[in-house]
């Protein structure tokens, strides 16, 4: 059974970059699929923030892409996320999910981490 | 604001069948599949529908998906009270730059 774990910073500084990696077991990333990332405000609904392919491609949501990073690490089956110049609006719980699909109109998440709470505040 | 628009939110009795509407345009539902995930309070959302109308294994089959033109709609029959949860569809806009895009999830109310 495919297995999503997140980890990082609970709470990060505004102006700062939040980080957050997700581990994976069960299946090994660089086999295939694409991974990806979504949040969830508190008491609101779900964003994607953007998508690796184990290849190391990436997709990134228009509205964050000038500050969201995402990068891969097969050696240690994890991939990561950072978004830059943090603000409040980016406190949200974050989640990690494996994609299927192999071309964009076809994805959904089949797999889903727990999700990690991450504060933006001084 | 959502491009998908689906309902606030939806109620209905033990038994009864419910539907949740989700409603987009050419640029993302027409072209594209919609997938449909439940989130129970508290927990990660599941994927519940994918390719418009394909079930998971796992997920029963009074849950069921359909697509017509720019609109999609999950359905639940035989609802029980743990299907109270929030509900949100999905799909692939091609506008832009592209972007995976929710609508803003339905709390569905088992009364």
């Amino acid at each position: 059974q495919v297995q999503l774990q997140e980890s990082g910073p609970g709470l990060v500084k505004p102006s700062e970059t939040l980080s957050l990696t997700c581990s994976v077991s069960g299946y090994s990333i660089s086999s295939g699929y694409y991974w990806g990332w979504i949040r969830q405000p508190p008491g609101k609904g779900l964003e994607w923030i953007g998508t690796i392919y184990h290849s190391g491609s990436t997709y990134y949501n228009p509205s964050l892409k000038s500050r969201v990073t995402i990068s891969v690490d097969t050696s240690k089956n994890q991939f990561s996320l950072r978004v830059t110049s943090v603000t409040a609006a980016d406190t949200a719980v974050y989640y990690c999910a494996r994609q299927q699909g192999w071309l964009v109109r076809d994805w959904y998440f089949d797999f889903w981490g727990r999700g990690s709470l991450v504060t933006v505040s001084s | 604001q959502s491009v998908l628009t689906q309902p606030p939110s939806t109620s209905g009795t033990p038994g009864q069948r419910v539907t949740i509407s989700c409603s987009g345009s050419s640029s993302n539902i027409e072209k594209n599949y919609v997938s449909w995930y439940q989130q129970l309070p508290g927990t990660a959302p599941k994927v519940l529908i994918y390719r418009n109308n394909q079930r998971p294994s796992g997920v029963p089959d009074r849950i069921s998906g359909s697509k017509s033109g720019t609109s999609a709609s999950l359905a639940i029959s035989g609802l029980r009270s743990e299907d109270e949860a929030d509900y949100y569809c999905a799909a692939w806009d091609d506008s832009l730059s592209g972007n995976v895009i929710f609508g803003g999830g339905t709390k569905l109310t088992v009364l």
